[in-house]
């Protein structure tokens, strides 16, 4: 079992404010950090998933970067608009098919 | 289309009665999971199967159960629930091997024990 931790827990913010979050994991033998966006009364969805030291991604308004050395992630929201309310969820993939998850960080965009 | 279905969305049970949680996915992947979520905690895995494969978390208790009688279907018994047992139980998949393939969820089965 490894342990990943998510902060802020939760998280409110005004339209139109960039916020971020952070994932730590365990940085020995890592082999992928994936983070997904779960909204009320659906199924969580993938945003990004990371496997290289240095790695930033982007989708939109939302990117992300990856440091495997130091153990963390950071998920950036640019101008954050009420439709991205949701909790964000990292998980830490390990070489035994398994998926550890965070906490999340629940953030809510207040218009 | 909804890719990985769960049945029932909500379950009311009473202390001990046993549940059957339904997993299905159109994707053909080769793993499965079952993931519990209790409020404000991460999504805890109890097991996974890699095809036919049973992989427990070790500590995952005894009153947990599962069967993946094809590639598709994959269930999670509770025998005996207890009040600790409500939470919400999310089944997802993976094609797995390396992590880089994301997970597909389905929308969770909520718990409630009476």
């Amino acid at each position: 079992i490894l342990n990943v931790e998510q902060s802020p827990q939760s998280l409110h913010v005004q339209e139109g404010d960039s916020t971020n979050f952070t994932c730590s994991f365990p940085s020995s033998n890592f082999y992928a950090l994936h983070w997904y966006r779960w909204e009320t009364a659906k199924s969580p969805e993938a945003l990004f998933v990371m496997t290289l030291n240095g790695d930033e991604k982007k989708k939109g308004r939302i990117s992300a970067t990856l440091n495997t050395k130091e153990g963390y992630s950071y998920l950036y929201i640019k101008g954050s608009q009420p439709e991205d309310s949701a909790t964000y969820l990292c998980a830490l993939f390990n070489t035994g098919n398994q998926f550890y998850f965070g906490t999340g960080t629940s953030l809510t965009v207040i218009p | 289309d909804a890719m990985v279905i769960q049945n029932p969305r909500y379950q009311v049970t009473q202390f001990g009665k046993p549940v059957t949680l339904s997993c299905s996915q159109t994707l053909n992947h080769n793993v499965m999971y079952w993931y519990q979520q209790k409020s404000s905690q991460a999504p805890k895995l109890l097991f996974h199967y890699y095809d036919k494969d049973f992989n427990n978390e070790a500590d995952t208790p005894d009153n947990f159960q599962s069967r993946r009688p094809n590639t598709s279907f994959c269930f999670l018994d509770i025998r005996s629930p207890g009040l600790g047992d409500a939470a919400m139980y999310l089944c997802a998949t993976s094609s797995g091997g390396s992590g880089t393939g994301e997970l597909f969820f389905g929308e969770g089965s909520r718990l409630t024990v009476l």
